[in-house]
């Protein structure tokens, strides 16, 4: 079965500390891992897509990873405007069993605290 | 500016009734797809549509219904047999199914009074 796990569930950090997000996926097959930020109330907004292992994407602050197993999402001198809940998502190769769906982790909740 | 709208933001729902949340896009997007989030756990599938007058059940469709007879609109109706229908529903859209960027509403909050 499809699935997707973040960790932690939450984070605090100071601001300007640090850290990485992790998101562990087992998939038959992958076509694309995504990450999004979603603000309390708000619907997701699209971070980043990465489609195979090495693969690294840059935005700001954040910076995406992909392996074969999971994503992590490097945030780096963060600050309190990065305070957010961070999701990530799947989608398995199209075949006659799915219909390419996003299957999304619980999230990461990201608090900065200046 | 090219978005999802949806509508009501915030609706509140007596035990027995019906209730219908509004979606409508202007991005030209074919497929369109329902959401329900709750604290704690990955966005849940309730329903998604290819093109207009089809549409498929998702992973949670028990006690929801949902039509497409335009393009741009995708409501979602939730019935007396949901059981526990307090929470945040999302609706979605993407250029084709299967396609690689969804693109987000800004969500309904229903709470049961």
């Amino acid at each position: 079965e499809d699935q997707v796990t973040q960790s932690p569930e939450a984070l605090r950090l100071q601001e300007g500390e640090s850290s990485s997000l992790n998101c562990s996926y087992t998939v038959s097959g992958l076509r694309g891992l995504f990450w999004y930020r979603q603000d309390p109330g708000k619907g997701p907004e699209f971070l980043f897509t990465l489609y195979s292992a090495g693969e690294e994407k840059e935005k700001e602050r954040l910076k995406a990873t992909l392996t074969k197993k999971e994503s992590f999402l490097h945030i780096t001198a963060p600050k309190p405007e990065d305070s957010a809940t961070y999701l990530c998502a799947v989608q398995a190769v199209r075949d006659s069993s799915n219909t390419g769906k996003l299957i999304f982790g619980q999230g990461t909740t990201l608090q900065v605290k200046p | 500016d090219g978005g999802i709208t949806q509508s009501p933001k915030y609706l509140f729902r007596k035990e027995g009734q019906n209730v219908t949340l509004s979606c409508e896009q202007n991005l030209n997007h074919d497929a369109m797809y329902w959401y329900r989030q709750d604290p704690g756990q990955g966005l849940r599938l309730i329903y998604y549509s290819q093109i207009v007058n089809d549409f498929q059940k998702g992973d949670i469709a028990e006690g929801y219904s949902v039509s497409r007879e335009k393009k741009e609109s995708f409501p979602l109706t939730v019935t007396s047999a949901q059981k526990n229908p307090t929470a945040f529903y999302l609706c979605a859209s993407s250029i084709a199914l299967g396609d690689y960027g969804y693109t987000f509403g800004s969500g309904t909050r229903l709470t049961v009074v």
